[in-house]
């Protein structure tokens, strides 16, 4: 089983600032490896798949970037909405898929 | 408009059982793998199970293997999750959601681009 460990576990940034986050894999997972977003009470939603590829409606603010097993998700400029928790997530080995444990972006 | 509805929650005793039920509309049901995955109040997301399109391949977690067991329904656009012996750890949130990618090729690259609203559920005398 892949182990995703995502650092730091809680961000705490102003809005406006610029957010890093991390995901490093127990092994290469290639870039086959997407991020989600986690507003207090709803589902998650896609933001970027195959490391680096923003999904369908999500803004530009949002990149990925790494392959093999450092992985990072960049939020230039911190709107509101964005204060979340981020999970990542691989497909390059499965059954099973597996997620980290996730960051908490929380507003300093 | 993609919709994913999930319903069956509820409370139940160790060793109880329980259905979830998915209702899914907005796209071509049948074209696309499906998967549940649940969160522990306060924890992160943890992948369940998955089920091919067509509903002839499927993938447990382990530590639900031989408990829970996942099917579809494409006559009624429903994906259901059987869940048997019910432990207290299985207590979570469980969302249904639909691969990204369609066909084969969405088979093996599952990514998750629409969820369910969760239902929860609480095993627990």
């Amino acid at each position: 089983e892949i182990v995703l460990t995502q650092s730091p576990a809680t961000l705490s940034l102003s809005p406006g600032e610029r957010a890093t986050l991390s995901c490093r894999a127990s092994q290469s997972v290639s870039s086959y490896l997407a991020w989600y977003q986690q507003r207090p009470g709803q589902a998650p939603r896609l933001l970027i798949y195959d490391a680096s590829n923003r999904a369908t409606g999500i803004p530009a603010r949002f990149s990925g970037s790494g392959s093999g097993t450092d992985f990072t998700l960049t939020i230039s400029s911190l709107e509101p909405e964005d204060f979340a928790v981020y999970y990542c997530q691989q497909r390059n080995n499965w059954p099973p898929l597996t997620f980290g444990g996730g960051t908490r972006v929380e507003i300093k | 408009e993609v919709q994913l509805v999930e319903s069956g929650g509820g409370l139940v005793q160790p060793g109880g059982s329980l259905r979830l039920s998915c209702a899914a509309s907005g796209f071509s049901f049948s074209d696309y793998a499906m998967s549940w995955v649940r969160q522990a109040p306060g924890k992160g997301l943890e992948w369940v199970s998955v089920i091919s399109g067509s509903g002839g391949s499927t993938y447990y977690e382990d530590s639900v293997k031989g408990r829970f067991t996942i099917s579809r329904d494409s006559s009624k656009n429903t994906l259901y999750l059987q869940m048997n012996s019910l432990r207290a750890e299985d207590t979570a949130v469980y969302y249904c959601a639909k691969n990204m990618w369609g066909g084969r090729s969405g088979w093996f690259s599952p990514y998750f681009d629409y969820w369910g609203q969760g239902t929860l559920v609480t095993v627990s005398s």
